[in-house]
């Protein structure tokens, strides 16, 4: 079965700072991989997904993942982040056609 | 305005009843899904529908119970034999019924025990 990892719950960065969030899937083959974004009480919004080609992958609100193979790694970044960007990150893996499987996500803190 | 609108916001269950969240959507997409979610875990998926009159358990369906009689709408009933409901519900939607499309969330019913 797939399954995918966030190893960090809660992350804590000062506003301007960059920012990295790691996700880690285990299958075999490269699945589809999707970061989402969750509000306080809201439901997901899609940041970027991955299929195939260009491993670096742009997104809204100014994010970018980086797949690598090698490590099975799908991180999601951002250069300089804003108090807007403070919310809980989820990362998504699927392959074929099986259902989504979500990780348990990482809630990102954004101090002045 | 399209979107997908799940209601109530909140709702309160008693002890041995039955509750059923709404969800309605005017994005005409075909695949809707229920997900629930707890503090620190990701979302689990109940049940979905990818055609009306037809749906499928999901990783957690028992306890649950669902209908697809209009393409716009997919009612999650919440059955006395789910001994542990108290969640956020996200209710979900897909343009067709590819499986790596773009999810389309709803704002979530939080559902919480008396």
């Amino acid at each position: 079965a797939q399954s995918v990892t966030q190893p960090d719950i809660h992350i804590t960065v000062s506003e301007g700072a960059s920012l990295e969030l790691r996700c880690n899937y285990s299958y075999g083959a490269t699945p589809y991989l999707f970061w989402y974004v969750q509000s306080p009480g809201q439901g997901l919004q899609l940041l970027l997904k991955y299929f195939s080609g260009d491993t670096l992958v742009q997104g809204i609100k100014g994010f970018e993942a980086e797949f690598k193979r090698s490590q099975s790694s799908f991180n999601l970044r951002k250069p300089s982040v804003h108090w807007s960007d403070a919310a809980e990150y989820f990362c998504a893996v699927q392959r074929g056609n099986e259902k989504l499987t979500f990780g348990t996500g990482t809630r990102l803190t954004i101090i002045p | 305005d399209g979107g997908i609108t799940q209601s109530p916001k909140y709702l309160f269950r008693k002890e041995g009843q039955n509750v059923t969240l709404s969800c309605e959507q005017n994005l005409n997409h075909d695949a809707m899904y229920w997900y629930r979610q707890d503090p620190g875990q990701g979302l689990r998926l109940i049940y979905y529908s990818q055609i009306v009159n037809d749906f499928q358990k999901g990783d957690i369906a028992e306890g649950y119970s669902v209908s697809r009689e209009k393409k716009e709408s997919f009612p999650l009933t919440v059955t006395s034999a789910q001994k542990n409901p108290t969640a956020f519900y996200l209710c979900a939607t897909t343009p067709g019924s590819v499986t790596n499309e773009k999810l389309f969330f709803g704002s979530g019913t939080q559902l919480s025990v008396l």
